[in-house]
């Protein structure tokens, strides 16, 4: 269990361009979440896949956002167009299918986006 | 829609204090609560949880009670240490669904 890693941990961008995160869950993991989480808050979700469907869409998921797990593996996230709003850290999570501790969510570090 | 308050931080305690952060929610049905705590530098860490009313969760000398008629589920520990100097979330997740709903964290510092 090497845990959820996310790259890269930082990432300073111009209004205007696009970026793209990557998320590796824990491998026997199904189930892969997108928070984002701005300086005095807590998380907000995102997004989640369970495998490689996407099952469910925050409204704060506008339509310059876009999230994809190809092979039910790793996940990409990407936005484009930035806006100096969009600025926060970026965590993803996954965890098993099922009940009790099965639903354990485990965190990755984060992707902290600056955009200028 | 669901959502989640705490206290307002930061909280700043000497070491071997009793520690209290109170969490309140508001969720249609009969959510799940837990505490999730992340160390400077890492990720979000669950802390404990509880799945129905008066449920206790504990782990690391922390506890919280799952109080349905108070909607509350207060973080407690009896006597902290600066290894516990963290930033504390209160979460709620509804029974039928999958996302968290957080708070807006709280501050520890545990002086020495």
């Amino acid at each position: 269990d090497t845990g959820v890693s996310q790259n890269p941990r930082h990432k300073i961008t111009k209004r205007g361009q696009n970026v793209t995160f990557r998320c590796d869950p824990i491998s026997e993991h199904n189930r892969l979440y997108w928070y984002r989480q701005t300086l005095g808050q807590g998380p907000e979700f995102l997004t989640y896949f369970q495998n490689e469907a996407q099952l469910e869409k925050s409204r704060l998921l506008s339509d310059r956002f876009s999230a994809e797990r190809p092979k039910g593996s790793f996940s990409t996230l990407e936005i484009q167009r930035t806006e100096q709003g969009d600025s926060a850290m970026y965590l993803c999570a996954s965890s098993l299918r099922g009940t009790g501790d099965r639903e354990k969510l485990f965190f990755g570090s984060g992707t902290q986006l600056s955009v200028l | 829609g669901n959502s989640v308050t705490q206290m307002e931080g930061p909280v700043t305690l000497s070491e071997e204090a009793f520690l209290t952060i109170n969490c309140t929610y508001t969720a249609t049905g009969y959510p799940s609560l837990f505490w999730y705590v992340q160390y400077p530098g890492e990720g979000l860490q669950l802390l404990l949880k509880a799945t129905k009313a008066d449920d206790k969760g504990s782990n690391k000398g922390f506890e919280a009670t799952y109080r349905k008629e108070t909607t509350s589920f207060h973080l407690e520990k009896g006597s902290v240490q600066v290894s516990d100097s963290a930033v504390y979330f209160c979460a709620l997740r509804e029974t039928s669904g999958s996302r968290l709903t957080f708070g807006e964290g709280t501050q520890l510092t545990v002086n020495p």
